[in-house]
């Protein structure tokens, strides 16, 4: 069985760097063809992809936020993990991370999502 | 990028009719050397996550009803319901997935009349 679960701040300042961690269970990011997405949806809004990184660790980036994002996995502790700095409102957002299978469909298993607000 | 465009933005369809969403990419997301169409369809319940519906732009996820249904190629989509349910009310989104950024449509809204 497969499950996700986003962990981090509920809350950040403006300019501040959001770390947000993906830990998961069922499945490994050392099998070939897997990988994590970190996809975002402001309230009321719709999805936003923002990452992802594979099993080879290839990694991807929404060229919007590129200069902001570092994407990162740490496969012994099942956890993938993303960073994005200088933090503005406009990033308020709940946060998704997914399991991604390059054979099957692209995101199908989510975790619930964790809500960031960037307010000072 | 590539820019998806889902329409209506919204619709209302009694229990049990036809529902019909259109998904169209400014490219094409299908990949010559495999004849896939990297289309995924996805239904978003208030409060929930995504849950993907159709992948490969026609194949249904396990356990999704078979009143769910994709067809289309290239850049041209359909997410089809073919006899709406209550429990369908919810935004569906179609995403690409030929190339990053994987972007997603805006969302169609769909309700019961």
């Amino acid at each position: 069985q497969i499950t996700l679960k986003e962990s981090g701040p509920t809350l950040v300042k403006p300019t501040q760097t959001l770390t947000l961690t993906c830990t998961f269970s069922g499945f490994s990011l050392s099998t070939s063809g897997l990988g994590v997405g970190w996809i975002r949806q402001p309230p009321g809004k719709a999805l936003e992809w923002v990452a992802l990184i594979y099993w080879d660790d290839d990694k991807r980036y929404s060229p919007s936020l590129k200069s902001r994002l570092t994407i990162t996995k740490d496969t012994s502790k099942n956890e993938v993990v993303v960073t994005m700095t200088n933090m503005d409102p406009v990033d308020t957002a709940t946060y998704y991370c997914a399991h991604v299978d390059i054979e099957a469909a692209p995101l199908n298993y989510w975790g619930q999502g964790t809500l960031v607000t960037v307010s000072s | 990028d590539i820019v998806m465009t889902q329409s209506p933005d919204s619709l209302a369809v009694s229990l049990g009719e036809r529902a019909t969403i259109s998904c169209k990419s400014n490219q094409t997301v299908l990949f010559s050397s495999n004849n896939k169409n990297y289309l995924a369809w996805y239904q978003q319940k208030p409060r929930q996550p995504p849950k993907v519906l159709i992948y490969w732009a026609s194949t249904r996820e396990s356990g999704v009803p078979d009143r769910f249904s994709g067809s289309g190629s290239g850049t041209d989509f359909t997410l089809t319901i073919s006899s709406l349910q209550a429990e369908d009310v919810a935004v569906y989104y179609c995403q690409q997935y030929y190339s990053t950024p994987w972007t997603f449509g805006q969302g169609t809204k769909v309700e019961v009349k």
